[in-house]
């Protein structure tokens, strides 16, 4: 799987957009952009997914580059309860066969203040 | 609907004992994944099962071992504990293998091995 890179910590205000970076400069062609979030004590929580086109759902959206060397979660009014750790993954995904899991790095700690 | 449910949420054992992590997924789940999360090692890979079968496997030693029941429920077993296992064990479940997009964590199992 390709490597991902994030900032350890980001700060943002409350009501206002947070736009996590991540890097993945060896992405390969049949890879998959996915992010979840970890609320502290929680279990991971799919947030979103894409390929080379941006998306958006309810919660976030992606931006994606041309290249897809790199990513953006942008979370549009982040909350108090946005505060989590945000994990950029990047993986093939499977259809089936036996499936090796997601390989989570340290992510990124958003911490969205008052 | 339910969730991904897992039992019991904390368990402290000793050294040496063996240990054994349930989980039940989310009703028409077939697959069920398990993670090791440390502090130092972050979200770890252990092992997916899918139709009663262990699909894929990750890095860790023998005495790590799971199995998965004809209604999908899953089970976690680690024997002769060490205090290196204390950790956070989360299974996820998603309807089919390697669905990680629509993949969904339980709240986990605090494992503190004395």
């Amino acid at each position: 799987d390709a490597k991902t890179t994030q900032p350890t910590s980001m700060d943002c205000a409350e009501g206002r957009a947070a736009n996590l970076p991540c890097n993945h400069s060896t992405i390969s062609g049949n890879e998959y952009v996915y992010w979840y979030r970890q609320i502290h004590s929680q279990g991971p929580q799919y947030i979103i997914h894409g390929l080379k086109n941006n998306e958006t759902n309810e919660m976030a959206s992606l931006i994606i580059t041309e290249d897809r060397k790199s990513s953006t979660l942008i979370l549009p009014h982040a909350t108090l309860r946005d505060t989590a750790v945000y994990y950029c993954i990047v993986r093939v995904p499977y259809s089936g066969g036996g499936a090796d899991g997601l390989t989570f790095g340290k992510g990124t700690h958003l911490i969205i203040q008052p | 609907k339910a969730g991904v449910t897992q039992t019991p949420r904390y368990l402290i054992k000793t050294r040496g004992q063996q240990v054994t992590l349930s989980c039940s997924p989310i009703s028409g789940h077939r697959s069920v994944s398990w993670y090791q999360q440390t502090p130092g090692q972050g979200l770890q890979f252990l092992f997916e099962y899918f139709s009663e079968t262990q699909r894929n496997k990750g890095n860790f030693p023998g005495r790590f071992s799971g199995r998965q029941f004809s209604n999908s429920r899953s089970e976690m077993n680690v024997s002769t504990l060490e205090l290196g296992d204390s950790a956070l064990y989360l299974c996820a479940s998603s309807w089919v293998t390697g669905a990680y997009n629509e993949q969904f964590f339980g709240p986990g199992t605090r494992l503190t091995v004395l």
